[in-house]
């Protein structure tokens, strides 16, 4: 079991509202991850950090933006949520170089009204 | 482009039977093929991983296997149990980036029946 973490599990929000999803692991990974997932879909990659003051956009365009000032901890943040935000996030992590495995954390399942 | 597809989609088994999921990809350059298994409302979590010179990979029940050539991968899950039910996916990663890019597969949804 991996040591990555996310809360919330689930959360329900009105439109409008500014909201963080937390992630952090405890494996001393350089690389963080966050994806997109919707239900029946691939994972797509929204964010993604190198390392401490590190963080770049992923492939999939999202109104979210995250920041890495400590190495265990990724968040992600929602300005104003929207009901097309309506997805499960997922946080992952990796240790830098090779073919080391991404590990995941257990999601976040956000709903919008 | 690169993609990796997968089929079935959906797979329905009874309890104790095999079954084999199969996975085709485009991405190139090659690095390596993982499997993960996502249970419901949870994180993937890695079952198997193949480079480019494996050509099959076992983890249990679970057995992997990689045709590079033909660019083809199949998961084989032998004795199924109730346990096994949830989303398989497949990911392929590339080697032409320092962030080791990867490319999933929407998954193939099984369910094992008592």
């Amino acid at each position: 079991e991996a040591d990555i973490y996310q809360t919330p599990r689930y959360l329900v929000i009105g439109t409008g509202k500014k909201i963080t999803l937390e992630c952090s692991q405890t494996m001393g990974h350089d690389k963080m991850y966050w994806y997109q997932q919707d239900p029946g879909m691939e994972l797509h990659l929204i964010h993604y950090s190198y390392g401490v003051n590190s963080t770049e956009k992923g492939d999939l365009s999202s109104e979210s933006t995250v920041s890495r000032i400590r190495t265990e901890h990724f968040p992600l943040t929602l300005e104003s949520a929207r009901p097309s935000h309506t997805s499960q996030y997922l946080c992952a992590s990796k240790v830098q170089g090779g073919t080391d495995t991404q590990y995941f954390g257990p999601g976040t399942r956000l709903t919008v009204l | 482009k690169n993609q990796v597809e997968q089929s079935p989609q959906s797979l329905i088994i009874l309890e104790g039977k095999n079954c084999t999921l199969q996975c085709n990809y485009t991405v190139s350059p090659f690095s390596n093929l993982r499997w993960y298994k996502q249970d419901t409302g949870r994180g993937p979590v890695s079952l198997t991983i193949m480079t480019f010179s494996e050509n099959t990979k076992s983890n249990g029940r679970y057995t992997a296997t990689l045709d590079a050539d033909t660019k083809q991968s199949s998961l084989h899950i032998t004795a199924s149990q109730l346990s096994d039910s949830a989303s398989y996916i497949c990911v392929v990663s590339d080697r032409g980036s320092t962030l080791g890019r990867l490319y999933f597969g929407r998954g193939t949804q099984l369910t094992v029946w008592p």
